[in-house]
């Protein structure tokens, strides 16, 4: 099965600042690359899909870049309410695995 | 608006089955639809998918062979039927309606299963 890896594990960053957080698959999987935004007790909400598109109504300093094996979420301009974990997923095939999360917060 | 509201959680022994219900509102049915869950303190794990008309299922190793997932597109419902359950499966499981294939655009609350003896 492909494994997906995120990095960093955890992130602390300041109002303002510019965010990048990178997913690695260990197969080449197109453009199938989806990212989520957790927040605790809320249910997952969907930020980008097909690696660079962005979902309705999330707002546009959220992007997502790469093909293939190498993609990246960032946040051009942190908010507060940005605080959560993100993850990718990919889903060219079943299994639809997950990376392992990135936490982000406010320094 | 799309509402999926999940229930039948609860505590349960090892061993034991459970069966979890999602109900789909304000949104068409007529898609794949999966069930993903949260271990606490772990990441997204993703379970199982089914096909729009239910022909075709798929499921993560760690629950193959325990774990079912079926739809009742009469009531708007998605179902998961859980056997011989381990600590291991202790977690928020949340359904979750497919945009493309295995992305997921609109998800439930979630509810918690806790397998404990």
């Amino acid at each position: 099965d492909i494994q997906m890896t995120q990095s960093p594990s955890s992130l602390s960053a300041s109002v303002g600042d510019r965010v990048t957080i990178t997913c690695r698959a260990s197969q080449g999987i197109s453009n199938s690359l989806a990212w989520y935004q957790h927040k605790p007790g809320n249910a997952p909400k969907l930020l980008i899909h097909t690696a660079s598109t962005l979902q309705s109504g999330v707002p546009s300093r959220f992007s997502g870049s790469g093909s293939g094996t190498d993609f990246t979420l960032t946040i051009s301009s942190l908010q507060p309410e940005d605080v959560a974990t993100y993850y990718c997923q990919k889903y060219n095939s079943v299994p639809y695995t997950f990376g392992q999360g990135t936490k982000l917060e406010i320094k | 608006q799309a509402q999926l509201v999940e229930s039948g959680g609860g505590v349960v022994q090892p061993g034991r089955s459970l069966r979890l219900s999602c109900v789909v509102s304000g949104i068409s049915f007529n898609y794949g639809m999966h069930w993903v869950r949260q271990a606490p303190g772990k990441g997204l794990e993703w379970v199982a998918v089914i096909s729009y008309d239910g022909s075709s299922q798929s499921y993560a190793d760690s629950v193959r062979g325990r774990f079912t997932i079926s739809r009742d597109d009469s009531k708007n419902t998605l179902f998961l039927q859980m056997n011989n359950l381990r600590e291991e499966d202790t977690a928020v499981y949340y359904c979750a309606k497919r945009l493309h294939s295995g992305d997921l655009d609109y998800w439930g609350q979630g509810t918690l299963v806790t397998v404990s003896s």
